[in-house]
């Protein structure tokens, strides 16, 4: 059974850089996309970016300049770098598994529990 | 930039069919997905594909697409359906995903 695991700081100063890291277990990274999404408090699924086990990305438009997503197939672990974050990127970020694999998209068929990440000085 | 549409909430009551739709003008070209989430849980896959059911989830739960809507339909609603679902999609050329703002099922 595949499982995901989000870590890494729950509090992040204004300004400062969002990591986190998503550690598979139970599957490798192989022939699937990976991705993370966010959920303010009380609001609705943001899809932030995805990344190919081979390292290609997309991005939401609306963060491209500021997040970079990466792949480390060595340790089955992908990453989430948020730039210049600020109060509205308070919210729980999942990471999961898909929307697709190496045969076609089908969705996001596994995912971390999530992690709250709370912007405050 | 591209955005799916979902009703706030839908309310119905046990062994009643409730229908959860979602609209985006790219849905034609794209497939859409559809997540259950519960309180304080990660969301969970329940339609791929526009139609098809993932391994575990109930036959109840059935999807239907037409022209720039799409509709998740889940017969004979229980209890334990109450809970908050979103669609997803991407765009008209598949560049990026998006989440319908999520409907609230409600079992009265």
């Amino acid at each position: 059974q595949v499982q995901l695991q989000e870590s890494g700081p729950g509090l992040v100063k204004p300004s400062e850089t969002l990591s986190l890291t998503c550690t598979v277990s139970g599957g490798s990274l192989r022939s699937y996309y990976w991705s993370w999404i966010r959920q303010p408090p009380g609001r609705g699924l943001e899809w932030i970016a995805y990344i190919y086990y081979s390292g290609s990305t997309k991005y939401n438009p609306s963060l491209k300049s500021r997040v970079t997503i990466s792949v480390d197939t060595s340790r089955n672990q992908f990453s989430l770098k948020l730039t210049s974050v600020t109060a509205a990127d308070t919210a729980v970020y999942y990471c999961a598994r898909g929307p697709g694999n190496s045969s076609g998209w089908y969705g996001n068929d596994y995912w971390g529990q999530g992690t709250l990440v709370t912007v405050s000085s | 930039s591209y955005g799916l549409t979902q009703p706030p909430s839908v309310s119905v009551s046990p062994g009643q069919t409730a229908r959860i739709t979602c609209s985006g003008d790219a849905l034609p070209k794209q497939y859409t997905y559809w997540y259950q989430q519960k309180p304080g849980q990660a969301p969970v896959l329940m339609m791929y594909k526009d139609s098809a059911r993932p391994s575990g989830i109930p036959e109840r739960f059935s999807g239907s697409s037409s022209g720039t809507t799409v509709t998740l339909t889940i017969s004979g609603v229980q209890a334990e359906d109450e809970a908050d679902y979103y669609c997803q999609s991407a765009d008209s050329s598949g560049t990026y995903w998006v989440f319908g703002g999520g409907t609230k099922l409600t079992v009265l």
